[in-house]
């Protein structure tokens, strides 16, 4: 069986790191991308980054290029999100997401909350 | 690529049929749209791929529709355990959800 299992979340004051993981299980790690989504208090969903099956290559949204960093670790079958200078606006639920051959997203993970505050 | 959901909400009863639109500003390659079901509290879950093509165990009341720009997921006979947040996806730029669907308890 697929397993995602976020971590890392927590309470942040604004201006500081966070550094979430996901740890993975049930299928070959290395064969997969693996993406970051987000969605705030309330509001709705938002890709975040990606990470190619072999690490090399990330992709970040506007809102977070810069100040977050997507990494993975095939011996551990885990990723990571660095987040750095976080903002109030990154306060939300960090979920974790397998995509799928097919290009579909089939395995999210439960999710990890940040909150950014003073 | 923006992705615009119509209606915002929607108030049916149970065995009615749910019609819910997501219309995309650019044309959406390949017909990379994917339909998401979101509960409180809980994960997406994935409901459509490819923008007809059913996810594994989804029953078959959802269907997916569409094609360039305009795209459809459909709700028959709708159950109790429906009435949930709707997302539209597209894959085939980037990675963008439209704003989501209510579908609520009339």
């Amino acid at each position: 069986e697929v397993q995602l299992v976020e971590s890392g979340g927590g309470l942040v004051k604004p201006g500081g790191s966070l550094r979430l993981s996901c740890a993975a299980s049930g299928f070959t790690f290395s064969s997969y991308w693996m993406h970051w989504v987000r969605q705030a208090p309330g509001k709705g969903l938002m890709w975040v980054s990606r990470i190619n099956s072999d690490g090399t290559s990330t992709g970040y949204a506007d809102s977070v290029k810069g100040r977050f960093t997507f990494s993975r670790d095939n011996a551990k079958n885990t990723t990571y999100l660095q987040m750095d200078n976080l903002r109030a606006e990154d306060t939300a639920v960090y979920y974790c997401v397998r995509d799928d051959d097919d290009s579909s997203w089939n395995h999210w993970g439960q999710g990890t909350l940040v909150t950014v505050s003073s | 690529i923006v992705l615009t959901q119509s209606p915002g909400s929607l108030s049916l009863s149970p065995g009615e049929t749910a019609t819910l639109s997501c219309r995309a500003r650019q044309h959406i390659s390949n017909n990379f749209l994917a339909w998401f079901q979101q509960k409180p509290g809980r994960a997406p879950r994935l409901l459509i791929y490819g923008a007809s093509t059913r996810a594994t165990g989804i029953p078959d009341r959802f269907s997916g529709s569409g094609s360039g720009t305009d795209f459809t997921l459909t709700i028959s006979r709708l159950e109790p355990e429906d009435f949930a947040l709707y997302y539209c996806q597209q894959y085939a730029n980037s990675w963008t959800f439209g704003q989501g669907t209510k579908v609520e308890i009339k």
